[in-house]
């Protein structure tokens, strides 16, 4: 399996509800991440784990809290979210080099996030 | 601190000719650069990168890119373009152990008959 999933595909919530997007790798990356896009803008790095521990929150909200379960598991649970939340949310995934740093990530094809 | 730039926003070619996607990088020490391609809706699927060595590096689909550290560029090619190359383009770099990639705003590439 070479590839980065995600589901849904598309996502409708209202402000009070709570949902969780999931991401999902064979390859035995051990670096994960969450990314934001925002239409016509490039995307924007939420979170980092590293061998199932976070390791990068780029200051986001409380509202979104990811969690790694397991090495091949990403989730980004979600509650009380605003329609400035309404993006593709893209998770990636990256091999550990043998230098010991990570190298190109692999993109899955994103959430379509609408938030009302 | 990083940072990445990509001059042109939006690039019009026809079917058949030459392609250059400019990108231009700000970072201390030797980068690690990135070219992705991104289809409408669609996650992000690498085309190339530079870690070290040659200067000159192939990707998929026809692609290549030059590094030149003398003018902090890394520059994506194709001698010829096909309609399904029409897309958003982005150049990035990463910086950090946990590889934290830096994207330029992209540039949108519409292909013409």
């Amino acid at each position: 399996d070479t590839e980065v999933t995600q589901t849904p595909k598309h996502l409708v919530m209202g402000m009070t509800n709570k949902k969780s997007l999931k991401c999902e790798q064979h390859m035995g990356h051990r670096a994960m991440y969450w990314y934001k896009q925002k239409a016509k803008k490039p995307p924007e790095l939420m979170f980092v784990y590293s061998y199932e521990k976070l390791s990068i929150n780029e200051s986001v909200p409380s509202r979104f809290s990811p969690e790694c379960p397991n090495s091949s598991l990403l989730n980004l649970h979600l509650h009380a979210l605003q329609p400035e939340d309404s993006a593709l949310y893209l998770c990636a995934s990256s091999p550990r080099t043998s230098g010991g740093g990570y190298n190109e990530q692999f993109f899955g094809p994103g959430t379509r996030l609408t938030v009302l | 601190a990083q940072s990445v730039t990509q001059p042109d926003i939006h690039i019009t070619v026809s079917e058949g000719a030459s392609l250059e996607l400019r990108c231009n990088y700000s970072y201390g020490a030797t980068p690690y650069l990135f070219w992705y391609v991104q289809s409408p809706g669609q996650g992000l699927q690498l085309l190339l990168k530079y870690f070290s060595g040659d200067t000159l590096v192939q990707g998929i689909k026809g692609f290549e890119a030059e590094f030149k550290r003398s003018q902090s560029s890394f520059n994506l090619r194709k001698p010829s373009v096909h309609w399904s190359d029409a897309a958003e383009y982005f150049c990035a770099v990463m910086t950090g152990t946990a590889s934290k990639l830096t994207f330029g705003t992209g540039t949108r590439l519409q292909v013409t008959l």
